[in-house]
């Protein structure tokens, strides 16, 4: 069965740290995709970026980086520099490719406080 | 481009009373999708459709819970009856179909409160 796991329940860090939010999946399928979303206080799920299982390139985009690695079956996000506004929870999720199935598999989340 | 809307934002009601949910699409999206998201959880997928068909359900949406999107556009979740355990963030997104990498945009959910 698919399964996100985010050990980390709450995160807080001061204002310019790095922080590394972690992702651990399972799946039997070998094709599949991961996401992160990150929900600030206003409720809204908003989307970060999708990988999918062939591609095991790292990602970096301004002052985010995703790291996949499909050995160790994780799929953790950086976020450097961290800023205030970086406040949110952060989830992890999955989809699998079997059989046309659409449904997103989220992990609990990760509350991420940035204090100035 | 506006994004996925839901309506209400926030929805109080007495315990047995029926509640009815409004999620509006992004306009050329054909995939919809319902989630629940009690506090402190990720949320659980409940049902999608592809234009109006309902192709998948899960096992959380009891004989309680409706869902229709009559038109192929917005779509509506019903929960009848309602019990204090419904009390959770019901989530919207939608998504197009064309090539395999589709994402899922979500709505600022409707906030269910049983009392």
């Amino acid at each position: 069965a698919q399964k996100v796991t985010q050990a980390q329940t709450e995160i807080s860090v001061v204002e310019k740290e790095d922080v590394t939010l972690d992702c651990v999946y399972e799946t039997r399928d070998t094709t599949y995709y991961l996401f992160w979303y990150k929900q600030p206080p206003s409720g809204e799920l908003v989307f970060l970026i999708r990988r999918n299982s062939f591609d095991e390139q790292n990602e970096i985009s301004g002052r985010y980086s995703w790291n996949f690695q499909k050995s160790t079956s994780s799929f953790n996000f950086t976020i450097t520099a961290s800023q205030v506004v970086d406040s949110a929870v952060y989830f992890c999720a999955l989809r699998e490719d079997f059989q046309g199935a659409q449904k997103l598999v989220f992990g609990q989340g990760t509350r991420l406080t940035i204090n100035p | 481009d506006t994004g996925v809307s839901q309506d209400p934002r926030h929805k109080i009601t007495k315990r047995g009373q029926n509640v009815t949910f409004r999620c509006d699409p992004i306009s050329e999206h054909n995939r919809l999708y319902w989630y629940r998201q009690t506090l402190g959880q990720g949320p659980e997928f409940l049902t999608y459709f592809q234009n109006e068909a309902q192709l998948e359900k899960s096992r959380l949406l009891s004989d309680r819970f409706s869902a229709e999107r009559p038109k192929g556009s917005f779509s509506t979740l019903e929960i009848q009856r309602t019990e204090q355990g419904d009390s959770a963030m019901y989530l919207c997104a939608s998504s197009l179909t064309t090539g395999l990498h589709y994402e899922q945009y979500f709505g600022p959910g409707t906030r269910l409160t049983v009392t």
